[in-house]
């Protein structure tokens, strides 16, 4: 199993420019998340889906969309980068909830750039 | 909203020596995890506890979950250089609504382990 994978790795946008974030897993797992890391916030949940066909907003959704059309794959869209959406943005999946066993696994990361 | 606080926030240590960090919360969690990111990596998944009192050992990582299900540690015995790195708590359980499940995360330990 590849786990969860994301692409691309590495970006650099000019303000204004948009781009998607892939993230995609393997292990049939029904609750997908988005999260970025910035130094000393530790991590924020931008948007999570429950399911096929299904999203929700996390903690910092503005200027973030997200869609769910297949289970396996989590779109994050920035429809018009600004520099404070330069960071480093985590995919992550978990099974749904089943005998306690919760543990949700990430993606390697993309490193994003707004110039 | 749930506030996770990890301490301590760094450590330096020398190589061979043990390393204590701990996670204490306001809420109650259903499970605790610990992860692991390098530099330039994701976070991965350590040690993952579901009961109360539950104490888990992964190689040289040992884990609790704490009595009152409000508090985790991890200790690392006998550090080596590969140690370095941030380690990470989340606690998993209802959000403030009390009708999802959502996982806290702290804000991270940064070990540096001298050779």
């Amino acid at each position: 199993n590849a786990g969860v994978t994301q692409t691309p790795k590495f970006r650099v946008l000019k303000t204004g420019q948009s781009m998607t974030l892939l993230c995609a897993q393997d292990m049939n797992h029904e609750y997908m998340y988005w999260y970025r890391q910035d130094p000393g916030m530790g991590l924020r949940l931008i948007h999570y889906s429950v399911g096929e066909g299904t999203t929700a907003k996390g903690e910092v959704p503005d200027g973030y969309n997200v869609s769910r059309l297949k289970k396996q794959n989590f779109l994050l869209g920035l429809e018009s980068a600004a520099p404070s959406q330069t960071s480093v943005y985590f995919c992550a999946s978990r099974m749904r909830l089943a005998g306690g066993h919760n543990e949700q696994f990430f993606g390697p990361g993309t490193r994003l750039t707004v110039l | 909203g749930q506030q996770l606080n990890q301490s301590p926030q760094s450590m330096f240590i020398q190589e061979g020596e043990d390393v204590s960090m701990n996670c204490t919360s306001s809420s109650i969690f259903n499970t605790w995890l610990w992860y692991k990111q390098d530099p330039g990596e994701g976070p991965v998944l350590l040690i993952a506890l579901y009961k109360a009192g539950e104490l888990t050992s992964n190689g040289r990582l040992t884990a609790q979950f704490g009595i009152t299900r409000k508090d985790s540690f991890l200790n690392i015995s006998a550090s080596i250089p590969s140690d370095v790195g941030i380690y990470f708590c989340a606690g998993f359980g209802l959000d403030s609504g009390g009708s999802n499940y959502k996982l806290t995360f702290g804000k991270g330990t940064l070990l540096t382990v001298n050779p």
